[in-house]
C-alpha cells in the first residue's frame, strides 16, 4: 500500500488555527471511516489524538478535531499553544487487516 | 494503567534475525489486538504486523514471509521473531494495542538496526 499524502509541514501563531489534511484512496481513507491521527513530540512514541475520523479519545482537548471528505480526512487544531509543535500522522485502515499511515506533518508553532 | 514496554533490539547483520518481545500489563493479552508498527530514522510510521484476540495474524507485504508474530499467554507477552534482516528493516519498532481501528497506547519502542 502506498503512504496516505500529508504536507510535510504546517505553521501557526498561537491561538491561531491549523489544518492538516490527509488524501488516500478509495481503498482506504474514502473507503472506511477508520482515519485516526496521532502526535509525536521528538524522541518520544506517538500519542493518539483522534479515530474514527472524528472521535477525540479521553485526555484530548477539545482543540483537537477531525472530519472526512471523500478521499481526504482533516485534522484541525484550534487555539494553538506552544505544546502543540510536534509531527502529527493521520492514518487509516485499508482492509483485509491492514492500515497505511501518512508521511507525517511538521507543525510548528510560530 | 495499561502499558507495553518492548525489548530485544540492537544492532544484526544484514541476513541475520532478532527477536523482539512485548510485555504488556494491565490487560490481557489473549483477549485484545496487539500491533507491531515501525519507524525509519527521520521517516514515518509503517505497520507491520497484528496480532488479533482471536489468535489470527496479519503481515505487511514488505515483512511477510520474514516477520512471524506469536504471543505467549502465560507470560502475556508478544514477541516479533525478524528473519532475513535488510538495512531497510532498521527502525524503531512499537507494540501497540489496537482496541478498534486505531493504535493505543504505544510501548516507548524499540531500536533495530542491520548494518554490517
Amino acid at each position: 500500500q502506498s503512504a496516505l499524502t500529508q504536507p510535510r509541514s504546517v505553521s501557526g501563531s498561537p491561538g491561531q488555527s491549523v489544518t492538516i489534511s490527509c488524501t488516500g484512496t478509495s481503498s482506504d481513507v474514502g473507503g472506511y471511516n477508520y482515519v485516526s491521527w496521532y502526535q509525536q513530540h521528538p524522541g518520544r512514541a506517538p500519542k493518539i489524538m483522534l479515530y474514527d475520523v472524528s472521535k477525540r479519545p479521553s485526555g484530548v482537548p477539545d482543540r483537537f478535531s477531525g472530519s472526512k471528505s471523500g478521499n481526504t480526512a482533516s485534522l484541525t487544531i484550534s487555539g494553538l499553544q506552544a505544546e502543540d509543535e510536534a509531527d502529527y500522522y493521520c492514518c487509516s485502515y485499508a482492509g483485509t487487516y491492514t492500515w497505511v499511515f501518512g508521511g507525517g506533518t511538521k507543525l510548528t508553532v510560530l | 494503567e495499561v502499558q507495553l514496554v518492548e525489548s530485544g533490539g540492537g544492532l544484526v547483520q544484514p541476513g541475520g534475525s532478532l527477536r523482539l518481545s512485548c510485555a504488556a500489563s494491565g490487560f490481557t493479552l489473549s483477549s485484545n489486538t496487539v500491533r507491531w508498527v515501525r519507524q525509519a530514522p527521520g521517516k514515518g510510521l509503517e505497520w507491520v504486523s497484528t496480532f488479533s484476540g482471536s489468535g489470527n495474524t496479519h503481515y505487511a507485504d514488505s515483512v511477510k514471509g520474514r516477520f512471524t508474530i506469536s504471543r505467549d499467554n502465560s507470560k502475556n507477552t508478544l514477541s516479533l521473531q525478524m528473519n532475513s534482516l535488510r538495512a531497510e528493516d532498521t527502525a524503531v519498532y512499537y507494540c501497540v494495542r489496537g482496541p478498534g481501528y486505531w493504535f493505543d497506547p504505544w510501548g516507548q519502542g524499540t531500536l533495530v538496526t542491520v548494518s554490517s
